[in-house]
């Protein structure tokens, strides 16, 4: 059964940063692009940043990129996000993806459960 | 690609059938999935390049058209079927693009 759990949400105030994990289990880590997802208090799902495979290919949200850096430990079956300038509007719950395969930056097969980030003084 | 989905809400009764509408700003052929949301669960993925069934997907749900314009039809609704839907477009990226979902709520 695949899993992906996330961890490392709270409460964090404006200009700090935050790491994210996400566990995966039950499928071969290292043959799938991952992703996360985002979705505000009350407000829709939104994309915020894609890694390709092996670590070698990276695409992210304008709203994130230079801020927010996702990366994979694939001997860990891990990936992460890096937040950091957080900013206000970053205050979401954000969910950890699987694409369909390796080389496929399409639809998310999986999800997980997610994990709240509030940014907040 | 900017995707917009309508209506934001609906009420229906079980036994009924439903249709939910996703529209691209441009083409994006058939490169778009549905997935459905409820509280305390994962969100699922319903179906993918426009009209396939994920496995395990009940086929009372289906999914047609391409280019722009996208229906989510649900045939005599069940009870679990009440949640939220989402459209998602896959056609070019950056940046993957969501419709603002839709509400279905037990009339």
């Amino acid at each position: 059964e695949v899993q992906l759990v996330e961890s490392g949400g709270g409460l964090v105030q404006p200009g700090r940063s935050m790491k994210l994990s996400c566990a995966a289990s039950g499928f071969t880590f290292n043959n799938y692009d991952m992703a996360w997802v985002c979705q505000a208090p009350k407000k829709g799902l939104e994309w915020v940043a894609t890694i390709s495979y092996d670590g070698s290919s990276t695409y992210y949200r304008d709203s994130v990129k230079g801020r927010f850096t996702i990366s994979r430990d694939n001997a860990k079956s891990t990936l992460y996000l890096q937040m950091d300038s957080l900013r206000s509007e970053d205050t979401a719950t954000y969910y950890c993806a699987r694409h369909r395969r390796m080389y496929t930056t399409d639809w998310f097969a999986y999800w997980g459960q997610g994990t709240l980030v509030t940014v907040s003084s | 690609v900017q995707m917009t989905q309508s209506p934001s809400y609906l009420a229906a009764s079980p036994g009924e059938s439903v249709s939910i509408s996703c529209k691209a700003s441009k083409s994006i052929s058939n490169n778009l999935a549905w997935y459905q949301e409820k509280p305390g669960k994962a969100n699922k993925l319903l179906i993918h390049s426009g009209s396939t069934l994920q496995s395990g997907t009940p086929s009372r749900f289906s999914g047609s058209g391409s280019g722009t314009d996208f229906t989510l039809t649900i045939r005599s609704l069940e009870s679990e079927d009440f949640a939220v839907y989402y459209c998602q477009q896959y056609n070019e990226y950056p940046p993957l693009t969501f419709g603002s979902g839709t509400k279905l709520e037990i009339k």
